[in-house]
């Protein structure tokens, strides 16, 4: 069946650290990924996304690039800030814009000053 | 544009009492979504509409869990009797042609 898997937390970083969080992934077909950011108290925000093969998403200082080849689409940022802390979980979708969202288990990100 | 609307933003029920969450999804958005997320996991699926028909309920618990999309618009989670397993954030989404989901800011609900 499909699954998402992300790497466990919390990761605790210092500000301007280097961040990746790893994501794969399996699933039938090609299906579309996600990164999705919960702030606390807050809801599922969209961060990023790829729909084929190579296609790399970026946003706010964020990337991930769809790699089939390893099933993965990890998320990565140059330089993390204190206002990044939140909840980050990957997912995936098996086709088109409708349908059910797969989503890992979360990754706890804290950002130290 | 506005974005997808959920009431009661918290509650809180003793167990095996009924609940019932609001969702008003994004104007033209015929796809809608409810979603549990249980603390420290990624939120599951419970059921699916297309304008008012179900498309998916395979992890609804149908035995206290029911919904409904009243013409295709709103819709209505409602949980009868609670446990406490149910305790959980419920996240209603909204997706429409060519534009992809969006997440209401969900509604937390404790069970005592």
């Amino acid at each position: 069946g499909n699954s998402v898997t992300q790497m466990e937390g919390p990761v605790t970083l210092s500000e301007e650290a280097f961040l990746t969080i790893n994501c794969t992934y399996t699933a039938t077909g090609y299906p579309s990924l996600f990164w999705y950011v919960q702030y606390p108290g807050e809801g599922l925000q969209l961060l990023l996304k790829a729909t084929k093969a190579d296609d790399k998403g970026s946003n706010k200082g964020f990337e991930a690039t769809y790699r089939k080849e390893t099933t993965s689409f990890h998320l990565e940022k140059g330089s993390v800030q204190v206002s990044d802390s939140a909840v980050y979980f990957c997912a995936l979708l098996r086709s088109g814009n409708t349908g059910k969202l797969i989503f890992g288990q979360g990754t706890t990100l804290q950002v130290k000053p | 544009e506005a974005g997808v609307a959920q009431s009661p933003r918290y509650k809180i029920i003793e167990k095996r009492q009924s609940v019932a969450f609001w969702c008003n999804p994004i104007s033209g958005h015929a796809t809608l979504y409810w979603y549990q997320q249980i603390l420290g996991q990624g939120p599951k699926l419970l059921i699916q509409f297309q304008n008012n028909g179900v498309v998916d309920d395979s992890q609804l618990p149908k035995d206290r869990f029911s919904a409904e999309r009243l013409k295709g618009v709103d819709s209505t989670l409602k949980i009868q009797p609670a446990k406490l397993e149910d305790s959980a954030v419920y996240l209603c989404a909204s997706s429409g042609t060519g534009s992809g989901y969006t997440f209401g800011s969900g509604t937390r609900l404790t069970v005592v």
